[in-house]
């Protein structure tokens, strides 16, 4: 049973361009969030997506957004990049259990992609 | 909004010593607490969680946490660390109701021989 599916693995853009970034969930989940894990530092939130949409986001611009497809799968898009966009995108899947708050929902995260801004 | 903090970055500890990483969060109101695991060049791992009930959990491979709310703190325990031990683990928190969770920086830590 496959895990949580991320492409690319790697990847460099130079400032202004735009990327996005892909997401298949573990086989079950209908629930993805995304993460940005900087150098040094633990991830932090983006967004939710379930039922095709944005349910949560946090702190970040709206040159991010992102979508989730009718069979789960998401994406991330920035656009503008930033030097300081550089960081490990975590893609995470869970299972949206009816009467438990989500965040209780345990996660199952992917192994990132690795962005680089030059 | 929840602010976690883990008070070491890094942490060398002899094998089959204990370890001990330390967690603070900034809220006392009801929330989920979780500790996972990053081994390189992987996503990370669930490695155990406090939903309600008893405060302390364990998980399946020795590791043991226990929930204070008076302290709101969540330390991670194990009484003999193997080499395989070495990674990075987070703390996370979410308050009930919410859809996000909140890390905490990481803590490295290393075993050696």
């Amino acid at each position: 049973d496959a895990g949580v599916t991320q492409s690319p693995t790697h990847l460099i853009k130079t400032r202004g361009q735009q990327v996005t970034l892909r997401c298949s969930p573990k086989s079950g989940h209908d629930t993805v969030s995304w993460y940005q894990q900087a150098l040094g530092q633990g991830p932090q939130f983006i967004f939710q997506y379930y039922e095709e949409e944005e349910r949560q986001r946090g702190n970040f611009p709206d040159r991010f957004s992102g979508h989730q497809f009718p069979n789960y799968s998401s994406e991330l898009n920035v656009n503008a990049l930033l030097l300081g966009d550089s960081a490990l995108y975590l893609c995470a899947s869970s299972f949206n259990l009816p009467g438990l708050s989500s965040g209780a929902n345990v996660l199952t995260f992917g192994a990132g992609s690795r962005l680089t801004v030059l | 909004a929840q602010s976690v903090t883990q008070l070491d970055s890094q942490v060398p500890v002899f094998e089959e010593a204990p370890v001990e990483l330390r967690c603070n969060y900034s809220s006392s109101v009801s929330v989920y607490l979780f500790w996972y695991v990053q081994y390189p060049n992987q996503g990370l791992q669930l490695l155990l969680k406090y939903l309600s009930g008893s405060t302390l959990v364990e998980s399946i491979n020795g590791f043991e946490a226990e929930f204070n709310k008076s302290q709101t703190s969540f330390h991670l325990r194990k009484p003999s660390v193997h080499i395989s031990d070495t990674a990075e683990y987070f703390c996370a928190v979410s308050d009930r109701g919410d859809y996000k969770l909140s890390f905490g920086a990481g803590t490295t830590v290393t075993v050696r021989a």
